[in-house]
């Protein structure tokens, strides 16, 4: 079946530094990515997503490319802030017209960003 | 712009009894689902529905069912609460055209003692 893994954390940086958050995919078709971010007390948002090979997402200077040959999409932002703290969920939806939309996530990344 | 609204918000409840958590959604979505979000563990999908009068089990059905009577409501229900099932429940619902994104309400924060 499909599976999301992303890297462990807790993951915690200094203001203004580089975050990379790894996520990697098994699916048997051709899915949709997605990254969500969930702030404190709050449910999931849609942060980026990306719907085929080598696409890109970005939002809020966050970025993630689909790269089908590693089966990747991590999420890259060059310049973090403290506002950024909270969890970040890499998901995949394999629709093959079939799924109804159902999304398979990873374990969630927490971010902890200091002044 | 209410989209997605869970009640209750928190809710404790002793082993065996039980009740029903409720989903609202405005943006007049076909589909909707109910996770259960655990630590270390990612969110799970419990079961979904693609339209009014119809649902199906997901990843985690077991001690739980759902009825979607109306468009625009879908509600998860406990029969009998076990320990097993504290949790947070999320609640979404999306567009039925392909590579929509899901939206999400804040959870329910589900405690059985």
């Amino acid at each position: 079946g499909d599976s999301v893994t992303q890297m462990e954390g807790p993951v915690t940086l200094s203001e203004e530094a580089f975050l990379t958050i790894n996520c990697t995919y098994t699916a048997t078709g051709y899915p949709s990515l997605f990254w969500y971010v969930q702030y404190p007390g709050e449910g999931l948002q849609l942060l980026l997503k990306a719907t085929k090979a080598d696409d890109k997402g970005s939002n809020k200077g966050f970025e993630a490319t689909y790269r089908k040959e590693t089966t990747s999409f991590h999420l890259e932002k060059g310049s973090v802030q403290v506002s950024d703290s909270a969890v970040y969920f890499c998901a995949l939806d394999d629709s093959g017209g079939t799924s109804y939309g159902k999304l398979t996530f990873g374990q969630g990344t927490i971010l902890t960003v200091h002044p | 712009n209410a989209g997605v609204t869970q009640t209750p918000k928190f809710r404790v409840l002793k082993t065996g009894q039980s009740m029903t958590l409720l989903c609202a959604q405005d943006m007049n979505h076909e589909y909707m689902y109910w996770y259960r979000q655990d630590p270390g563990m990612g969110l799970r999908l419990i079961h979904y529905s693609v339209g009014e009068g119809t649902t199906a089990k997901g990843e985690v059905p077991d001690g739980y069912n759902v009825s979607r009577l109306k468009k625009q409501n879908f509600l998860l229900g406990l029969e009998s609460a076990a320990p097993s099932q504290t949790s947070v429940y999320f609640c979404a619902s999306s567009n039925r055209d392909g590579n929509q994104p899901q939206h999400f309400g804040d959870g329910t924060r589900l405690s059985i003692l």
